[in-house]
């Protein structure tokens, strides 16, 4: 089945360690985002490519950052992990033309 | 930041009963979608309301959307223990907006 595909389901760094999440999906869809999700609270848009095209928010903070290298895969780099990044991480796909997302099941960071 | 609200915050209900959820928004739109998550999962899409639409079904799902209110609702029928989740209303045209979401309990 086509999907999107998150890992590591679970992730645990350390204050200040760089943290890699990656994002795969097989529904060859030109649009991916990144969100970033606190607990109990609505998933947030960090940034996200139309194609290799990087759109970043206007209020992600610089210790983030992203790469997509082709279609298929996308990562999500935390550079300098503070308590505060805490959260569920979620890849999304979209065609350009479509308004649905399809979500991954999410990446939970942990920061000790 | 958020689009706009939600309520109620939490909802709490038997199997069977209905269940409905209504979000509020605050720019123009021109669409309005619902999505579905689970406890520590991904988001999937439930249905989408063209802004000139008032009303849309699949299955147990009704939603409704009043743009004079800038408001929708969504109503889950015969509930059931399955629904348990979180439902956000989203906007926006790929760049998704969510609301603050209502965490729904169906016990059986």
């Amino acid at each position: 089945d086509a999907m999107v595909i998150q890992n590591p389901r679970y992730q645990v760094t350390q204050f200040g360690k760089p943290v890699t999440l990656s994002c795969s999906q097989t529904l060859n869809h030109n649009v991916m985002y990144w969100y970033q999700q606190k607990s109990s609270q609505a998933p947030k848009l960090l940034f996200h490519y139309y194609d290799k095209d990087f759109n970043n928010e206007a209020d992600t903070p610089d210790n983030f950052q992203s790469r997509r290298p082709n279609t298929s895969f996308c990562f999500l780099d935390i550079r300098s992990p503070g308590l505060g990044d805490a959260a569920m991480y979620l890849c999304a796909t979209s065609t350009r033309l479509s308004y649905e997302q399809y979500f991954g099941p999410g990446t939970r960071l942990t920061v000790t | 930041s958020q689009q706009g609200e939600e309520d109620p915050q939490a909802l709490s209900i038997q199997e069977g009963e209905n269940a409905t959820m209504n979000c509020s928004y605050k720019t123009s739109i021109n669409n309005l979608q619902w999505y579905r998550q689970n406890s520590g999962r991904g988001l999937v899409h439930l249905i989408l309301i063209r802004s000139n639409e008032r009303e849309k079904h699949s299955g147990r799902l009704r939603v409704t959307l009043d743009t004079s209110k800038k408001s929708s609702s969504l109503l889950i029928t015969a509930s059931r223990a399955a629904d348990t989740a979180s439902y956000f209303c989203a906007t926006g045209y790929n760049k998704l907006i969510f609301g603050a979401g209502t965490r729904l309990a169906v016990h059986p």
